[in-house]
């Protein structure tokens, strides 16, 4: 049972729009959030992350929003931009016994974007 | 080299062979992980090592054999795997144990497909 869930397989924007990326999770042990992009032949690279403690956090074009009574999260992305093109994975985690993030993946998001 | 390299990037073998994926981190970090994606599902964790010893197994077959010799070398031995074990291998890295929440950074990966 997946435990954390991206229902967008895929997405298409237009240059300069919003891109909104969402993500719903199913255990409420989870306290730490990640948004993980990943290009064509290259390993995930890490874009934007939220404690639960917060509801928002912004890093320049990226903002993603927690809403944790709904076990939902977002990615904002504006302006859109071609190099935004990829796909976007969203990581769920707790801290194990050992001080490790046991990141829980969904299955991920392509975004387009549409010049 | 800088980051986290994985060799080789693509690897073919048949269900007899013996075979290993190297990772390796220039990062300075005290933790590695080695995760697993097949076609259509999310990445999966496998193995998680901090200072060299193996601190989680997420139940992998006996066929995955994991060795960390350093913290900064993690390998995959891989034996008699099958058909359904192809899939694209990643190798992560962090700083475990710190104040603040730590960001796995990962590697290109290895795509495996076996014959």
């Amino acid at each position: 049972d997946q435990q954390v869930k991206q229902n967008s397989p895929s997405l298409s924007v237009q240059e300069g729009r919003i891109s909104i990326l969402n993500c719903d999770y199913t255990n409420s042990m989870f306290d730490y959030f990640l948004w993980y992009k990943k290009y064509p032949a290259e390993g995930p690279t890490f874009l934007i992350s939220i404690s639960s403690i917060k509801d928002k956090n912004e890093d320049g074009r990226f903002t993603v929003f927690l809403n944790k009574s709904a076990k939902h999260l977002s990615l904002h992305i504006v302006p859109s931009q071609p190099g935004d093109s990829a796909v976007y994975f969203c990581a769920a985690s707790a801290l194990s016994n050992f001080g490790n993030e046991k990141l829980t993946f969904g299955t991920g998001t392509r975004l387009t974007i549409i010049p | 080299e800088t980051g986290v390299t994985q060799t080789p990037r693509h690897l073919v073998m048949g269900m007899t062979n013996k075979k290993s994926l190297k990772c390796e981190q220039h990062l300075g970090h005290n933790a590695m992980y080695w995760y697993k994606q097949s076609a259509k599902k999310p990445l999966e964790l496998m193995f998680v090592y901090n200072f060299k010893e193996q601190t989680e197994n997420n139940s992998v077959p006996s066929r995955f054999s994991p060795e960390c010799p350093n913290s900064s070398h993690l390998f995959l031995h891989l034996h008699t795997l099958q058909p359904e074990d192809s899939a694209l291998y990643l190798c992560a890295s962090s700083q475990a144990g710190g104040l603040s929440r730590e960001t796995q950074y990962f590697g290109p990966g290895t795509r495996l497909l076996v014959l």
